[in-house]
Order: structure tokens, then C-alpha cells, then sequence
């Protein structure tokens, strides 16, 4: 069955430095999509990319942040200066369609430590 | 814009027991509703989702939900858990046009022997 994977499944950094975050979506899907989880609180959207363009992003999304499709089957998101509030699980994201009733799937995870 | 609320954070359960797992909603837009289960060291998992027609629910794993539209609610319940059924629980929901989920705190389950 096919899956949304991500790589690392655990990064540590120094906070300041630059991170990206790796995930390769289903083949076939279009949609693609950051969400993050702080410990202990909500699932939280990031972004949503498609065609080669974010088509929407929430408020989390600041100029830190930037998202990537260097190639056909990667999907990256780079932080560029690191905080330690960064510290979270990033879960990639696709879909097949956009819209209210297309279904998301979901990688594990990157969990991202910022010391 | 949307939000959701899962009133408890842990639900420990014998095993063969039944379970609810509590989901509330707010939105001033229709929407769509949705469980996730998240396995240790794994991704999100669709479990079932409400889209329209019948307000009963049938997933995987033997889950089910209803929607109560009256209630702004979306309860998740199995009438019998197993020990696999040991997991993170998300409730979410999205508007009908737009691509975001809104989620949940995460219910975790854990079924005991």
C-alpha cells in the first residue's frame, strides 16, 4: 500500500541554524501539506502546496519558514533560523484532491529538537 | 474558522470493554469530520469520516461515530476494544470548500489487559 514517508524521523539542531525536512508523498497525489504538533498540544496546519505553489497557509507560516519541490517525488519544508519553540513533530502530508472530502494521508513524522 | 475540542486527554480501558472517545466542534461553516489513529512510530491513520447522509458512521477496526449536529459532536466508540486498539486518537474537521484540518488534542487510549 502506498504510504507518505519522511526522513529524519528525529533531528536535532542548535538553535539559529537551518533545518529541512524531508517527505515523499504518494506518487500519484497533488496536494501536498505541513502540519506540526508542539508536545501536547494540537495538530497544527502549516501550509498547503500545489502546482508548484503554496495555496494556502496559516498564520504559523511566517518568512522563516519555506516549503520546496525540487523533483518529482520530494517535498521538502526549511526552517531557516531555528527557535526553540520550533521544538515539534512535523507531519507531512498529500492528496489525491483538494477540498473538503478529499482524504489526507500522512507520513510518521519528523520530530525536530531545537537546543 | 473552525476548532475542536477532545475533553480527555487519557482514556484507560479493560480490554473487551467498550469505549468513547469525546470530540466537540465549533464552526460557523459546514463542515467535514474526521478520526485519525496514530500507532507508536507511525503516521496519521484515517479511521472514518463524515461528509453527509447518515449520521452513523462505520470505520476500520470496528469503530464508529456519530454526528449530532444539535450537539456540535462527532463521539467516537467501539463496542468492544482490543489490546492493538492502544493508540493516539485525533479528531479533526475541515470547511467544505477549504484544504486545512482543524485538530484536536489527541486522545490517548490505552487498553489494558
Amino acid at each position: 500500500e502506498p504510504e507518505v514517508t519522511q526522513t529524519p524521523s528525529h533531528q536535532v539542531t542548535q538553535m539559529g541554524q537551518e533545518v529541512i525536512l524531508r517527505c515523499v508523498p504518494i506518487s500519484n497525489h497533488l496536494y501536498f501539506y505541513w502540519y506540526r504538533q508542539i508536545l501536547g498540544q494540537k495538530v497544527e496546519f502549516l501550509v498547503s502546496f500545489y502546482n508548484n505553489e503554496i495555496s494556502e497557509k496559516s498564520e504559523i507560516f511566517d518568512d522563516q519558514f519555506s516549503v520546496e519541490r525540487p523533483d518529482g517525488s520530494n517535498f521538502t519544508l526549511k526552517i531557516r533560523s531555528t527557535k526553540l519553540e520550533d521544538s515539534a513533530m512535523y507531519f507531512c502530508a498529500s492528496s489525491e484532491l483538494s477540498g473538503g472530502a478529499g482524504e489526507q494521508f500522512f507520513g510518521p513524522g519528523t520530530r525536530l529538537t531545537v537546543l | 474558522a473552525q476548532s475542536v475540542t477532545q475533553l480527555d486527554s487519557q482514556v484507560p480501558v479493560f480490554e473487551e470493554a467498550p469505549v468513547e472517545l469525546r470530540c466537540n466542534y465549533s464552526s460557523s461553516v459546514s463542515v467535514y469530520l474526521f478520526w485519525y489513529v496514530q500507532y507508536p512510530n507511525q503516521g496519521l491513520q484515517l479511521l472514518l469520516k463524515y461528509l453527509s447522509g447518515s449520521t452513523l458512521v462505520k470505520g476500520i477496526n470496528g469503530f464508529e461515530a456519530e454526528f449530532n449536529k444539535s450537539q456540535t459532536s462527532f463521539h467516537l466508540r467501539k463496542p468492544s476494544v482490543h489490546i492493538s486498539d492502544t493508540a493516539e486518537y485525533f479528531c479533526a474537521v475541515r470547511s467544505n470548500t477549504g484544504n486545512q484540518f482543524y485538530f484536536g488534542t489527541g486522545t490517548s487510549l490505552t487498553v489494558i489487559p
